[in-house]
């Protein structure tokens, strides 16, 4: 099994629909970050959270919501799905030592149409 | 505007050229790492370099961290069609979060 796995793994809503995309670890990480990928911009932060109490926004968080229901827990939600939302969506866990190294679901693929 | 920027952004060789990436940007990071990446799957973490100026091989791969930690390079000897992927550097900031670059898309041609 898959130390993050990510939940769908492809997904096409509706604009306006809410959306969840989970994501569970089983590698005892306290800290879990969301990104989306583009082609051409790599990979962008949307939220990140460094224990379960800890929520904080990245870099596009604007149109997303996160819940931290536990440690192994990190969902993701689109209140309200547009268009240019659709991406590929990665969820990642890291330790907190003092070099760290993420490690990576295999992604949800999200389109809105 | 990204954080870091990588170029260039495609690349396509023959199988045994040698190749650069580069992955610059205005910020100091605590370190910078690269990860590959391939189709259907999260990126991978291929290294991690600390210091500045600092130089790590991994067989036919040598990443460079530049002196003032801001930049860093790949380079890939005699390349094989195996390594084919998209490349991604990603620099830690203060609190372990990673921000990544904007990727190179590396194609080796047999």
């Amino acid at each position: 099994d898959a130390d993050v796995t990510q939940t769908p793994r492809n997904r096409i809503t509706k604009t306006g629909k809410r959306i969840m995309l989970e994501c569970s670890q089983t590698k005892g990480h306290d800290r879990m970050y969301w990104y989306r990928q583009d082609p051409g911009l790599g990979l962008r932060l949307i939220y990140y959270s460094f224990d379960v109490k800890d929520i904080n926004k990245g870099e596009i968080s604007d149109g997303y919501s996160v819940s931290r229901q536990a440690q192994a827990k990190f969902s993701l939600s689109l209140e309200s799905a547009i268009p240019n939302q659709t991406a590929l969506y990665f969820c990642a866990t890291s330790d907190s030592g003092l070099v760290t190294e993420a490690f990576f679901g295999q992604g949800t693929r999200l389109t809105v149409v | 505007t990204q954080l870091l920027e990588q170029s260039p952004q495609f690349l396509s060789i023959q199988e045994g050229e040698n190749l650069t990436v580069y992955c610059n940007s205005s910020s100091v990071f605590s370190s910078l790492q690269w990860y590959r990446q391939e189709p259907g799957e999260g990126p991978v973490l291929l290294v991690t370099v600390v210091t500045g100026g600092e130089v790590k091989k991994l067989k036919r791969l040598t990443f460079q961290f530049g002196d003032a930690r801001k930049d860093s390079s790949l380079h890939i000897t005699a390349a094989q069609t195996g390594d084919t992927g998209l490349y991604l550097c990603a620099g830690e900031r203060s609190g372990n979060q990673f921000y990544f670059g904007t990727g190179t898309s590396l194609t080796v041609i047999p």
